[in-house]
């Protein structure tokens, strides 16, 4: 069973940030956690991992809290093109762990 | 931009009928997954595959299941019997290393239909 839990549904305007909680109260020291969407019944797409530190690409930011038990997805810009269900999830540091989905929150951008 | 490739992109089946679910994994990739996910439901793990030997897999993926390299470039699902309840979306996904910090590519699925 998937170690997270996200709120099933959040709504963002057009050109805002999106934030996406996520919490993982029980996750241990070497644990990952990553970020997956998936637009529409598509593949799902990875977004960015991190382990403590805050971490930022080309899509997104993830911010870890100190304790490491909640994290947050920032989307600076949110497009309607954003629109997808968001996955978090927790994830071994060591050996090939598969990826173990929850629900997701699904984010509707509106223009 | 490399990416994973399925063939088809819609199958349908009858049950009791054997289907093969074709991937194309990204060209210098190891490691590759399938999952499924049941209409409305969660995406699973169904098996991991590394070097022509199954790594891992889940409880779903029982006898009825199997998987190969046949070549170079394909990566196969074979459902020897299929149910009804084998209805859903299949994505095969592909990573270089198969370490937890490499990324897994996932393409764009198949979606079975048994009737």
């Amino acid at each position: 069973d998937a170690k997270t839990t996200q709120p099933p549904s959040m709504d963002c305007a057009e050109g805002r940030a999106a934030n996406l909680p996520c919490n993982h109260s029980t996750i241990s020291g070497n644990e990952y956690v990553y970020w997956y969407r998936q637009i529409h019944s598509q593949g799902p797409q990875y977004i960015i991992h991190g382990l403590k530190n805050n971490e930022t690409n080309e899509m997104a930011s993830l911010i870890i809290t100190e304790d490491r038990k909640s994290s947050t997805l920032i989307l600076p810009h949110a497009t309607l093109r954003d629109t997808a269900v968001y996955y978090c999830i927790v994830r071994a540091i060591s050996g090939n762990t598969p990826l173990v989905f929850g629900k997701g929150t699904r984010l509707s951008v509106i223009a | 931009e490399p990416e994973v490739t399925q063939t088809p992109s819609h199958q349908v089946t009858q049950m009791g009928q054997e289907v093969i679910l074709r991937c194309v994994p990204i060209s210098n990739h190891l490691y590759f997954y399938w999952y499924r996910q049941i209409l409305g439901q969660k995406v699973e793990f169904l098996v991991s595959f590394y070097n022509n030997e199954i790594s891992e897999k889940s409880e779903i993926f029982d006898d009825q299941f199997s998987v190969e390299r046949p070549d170079g470039s394909n990566f196969t699902l074979k459902i020897r019997s299929t149910k009804l309840e084998d209805s859903a979306m299949y994505f095969c996904a592909s990573s270089r290393l198969g370490t937890s910090t490499d990324t897994q590519y996932f393409g764009p699925g198949t979606r079975l239909t048994v009737l």
